[in-house]
C-alpha cells in the first residue's frame, strides 16, 4: 500500500497568514493526489485535483504543487471560514489511501 | 445538481449486517463509480472499496475482504454497502462519494452527507 505522510498534524496561524501543509508518498505517484477540506460534522470537499488544479468554484487563495512523492498545499491568506481539517489522497494505485490530516485553527 | 444522498443513522449490535445505500442525481449513473470512505471518531479516512456504476465491478480493501458486499442498482441510481459481523471498531461514520470516471483508481469529487454507523451492545 502507497502511505502518504501529512505534516504538520495541526497548525495554527493569524487570518492574512500564508499556511503551508506538506504530503510525501512513499512510491511515486506521478500528479494522481488530491486535497481535501473538512469541516467539522461535513463531508469532505476536493479543492485541488491532479496535484495542483484547482477544483471548480474553489477561491483562488487555495493552491497545491508538487509531483513524484513530494507535495505541497498552500492557502495564500488564511481566512476564519478556512477553520478546517485539511487531506491529501492519492490515486495512483489501490488501495486508495489519504494522508492523516492537518488541523487548521485560526490563533 | 449532481447529489449523493444517503440513509440514515444506524445503531447495530455486535455481529449484526448493516446496509447503507447512496441514492445518486444529477448526472448518468453508468458513467461513474462509487467508492466509499468511512471515518472513525475523531480519526482519518479509510477507503473501504469501489463500485462501478456501468458493470457493478468491485474492488475492495484487502483488510474488508470477505465482510463487505458493494452493490449497485442502475434503475435506481442507487448503490449499497453491506457490512457484516460488525465489530466496535466499525463505528464510524461511513460516506459515499463518486469518483472523476468510472474508474476505481480515482480521486472523488461528490460526497454524500455521511451516515453514522454505531456499534454497541
Amino acid at each position: 500500500d502507497i502511505q502518504m505522510t501529512q505534516s504538520p498534524s495541526s497548525l495554527s496561524a493569524s487570518v492574512g497568514d500564508r499556511v503551508t501543509i506538506t504530503c510525501q508518498a512513499s512510491q511515486d505517484i506521478n500528479n494522481y493526489l488530491n486535497w481535501y477540506q473538512q469541516k467539522p460534522g461535513k463531508a469532505p470537499k476536493v479543492l485541488i485535483y491532479d496535484a495542483s488544479n484547482l477544483e471548480t468554484g474553489v477561491p483562488s487563495r487555495f493552491s497545491g504543487s508538487g509531483s513524484g512523492t513530494d507535495f505541497t498545499f498552500t492557502i495564500i491568506s488564511l481566512q476564519p471560514e478556512d477553520i478546517a481539517t485539511y487531506y491529501c489522497q492519492q490515486y495512483d494505485n489501490l488501495p486508495l489511501t489519504f494522508g492523516g490530516g492537518t488541523k487548521v485553527e485560526i490563533k | 445538481q449532481v447529489q449523493l444522498v444517503q440513509s440514515g443513522a444506524e445503531v447495530k449490535k455486535p455481529g449484526a449486517s448493516v446496509k447503507v445505500s447512496c441514492k445518486a442525481s444529477g448526472y448518468t449513473f453508468t458513467r461513474y463509480g462509487i467508492s466509499w470512505v468511512r471515518q472513525a471518531p475523531g480519526q482519518g479516512l479509510e477507503w473501504m472499496g469501489w463500485i462501478s456504476g456501468y458493470n457493478g465491478n468491485t474492488n475492495y480493501a484487502q483488510k474488508l475482504q470477505g465482510r463487505v458486499t458493494m452493490t449497485a442498482d442502475t434503475s435506481t441510481s442507487t448503490v449499497y454497502m453491506e457490512l457484516r459481523s460488525l465489530r466496535s471498531d466499525d463505528t464510524a461514520v461511513y460516506y459515499c462519494a463518486r469518483g472523476y470516471g468510472d474508474s476505481s483508481v480515482n480521486g472523488m469529487d461528490v460526497w454524500g452527507q455521511g451516515t453514522t454507523v454505531t456499534v454497541s451492545s
